[in-house]
């Protein structure tokens, strides 16, 4: 069965320093494999996925399927990106279902 | 791209009653989905809610606890059925847009006492 893993429930960094939130994840298909994210008091949104290949807001993703990992890295995080991040892997083909990770709060500290 | 509404965006209801959460969006959709997410939990997928055609639960959930509705492209109910204090999360909306992203609502967050 699919599963999506994010093994930190919390990362906290300072400003400026590197950032990198983990994901894993195991499928037998093809994997598509996205980033949302909830900033406080607003929605669930798309950050990333991974086979636009693009940076966002600093961020960018790398699909690693010899390691089934999909982390999330950015060089210098800012206090705005302190926020809830959520990997999340679509599967059910035309169905467009996703599941999630369980969640990792950045906390970025000034 | 497309709004999607959300309401109420929380409410307190005694155990044993039923709440309908509604979810509107500004256009068109074809797949809309109605997930759970309870108190320190991920986002688990209750259901896909289909357009003229009765929902597709996911393992673990059933119709007569879940009922939703779909009357048209741009409308969807859930129902939580009977409640209990087990019940109380936060449950949102989300439809997929042609790229697959999805959108989602803002989510009701639910409270049973």
């Amino acid at each position: 069965a699919q599963r999506v893993t994010q093994p930190e429930k919390l990362l906290s960094v300072f400003k400026g320093a590197p950032v990198e939130l983990k994901c894993n994840y195991s499928y037998s298909g093809s994997p598509e494999l996205f980033w949302y994210v909830q900033y406080s008091r607003q929605r669930l949104q798309l950050l990333l996925r991974h086979i636009s290949r693009e940076s966002i807001k600093g961020f960018t993703a790398d699909l690693n399927k010899g390691e089934t990992s999909f982390h999330l890295k950015k060089p210098f995080a800012q206090e705005e990106d302190s926020a809830m991040y959520y990997c999340a892997l679509l599967y059910g083909g035309a169905t467009n279902k996703l599941i999630f990770g369980t969640g990792t709060l950045l906390a970025v500290q000034p | 791209s497309a709004v999607i509404s959300q309401k109420p965006s929380r409410d307190i209801c005694q155990r044993g009653t039923s709440l309908t959460i509604q979810c509107q969006v500004d256009s068109q959709v074809t797949m809309m989905f109605w997930y759970r997410q309870q108190p320190g939990q991920s986002l688990t997928l209750i259901a896909t809610a289909n357009q003229g055609s009765e929902a597709t639960y996911e393992s673990g959930f059933v119709i007569d606890k879940f009922p939703i509705s779909r009357p048209n492209l741009t409308f969807s109910t859930l129902t939580v059925s009977n409640m209990s204090p087990e019940d109380s999360s936060i449950y949102l909306c989300s439809f997929s847009g042609g790229n697959t992203e999805a959108f989602f609502g803002q989510g009701t967050r639910l409270t049973v006492v």
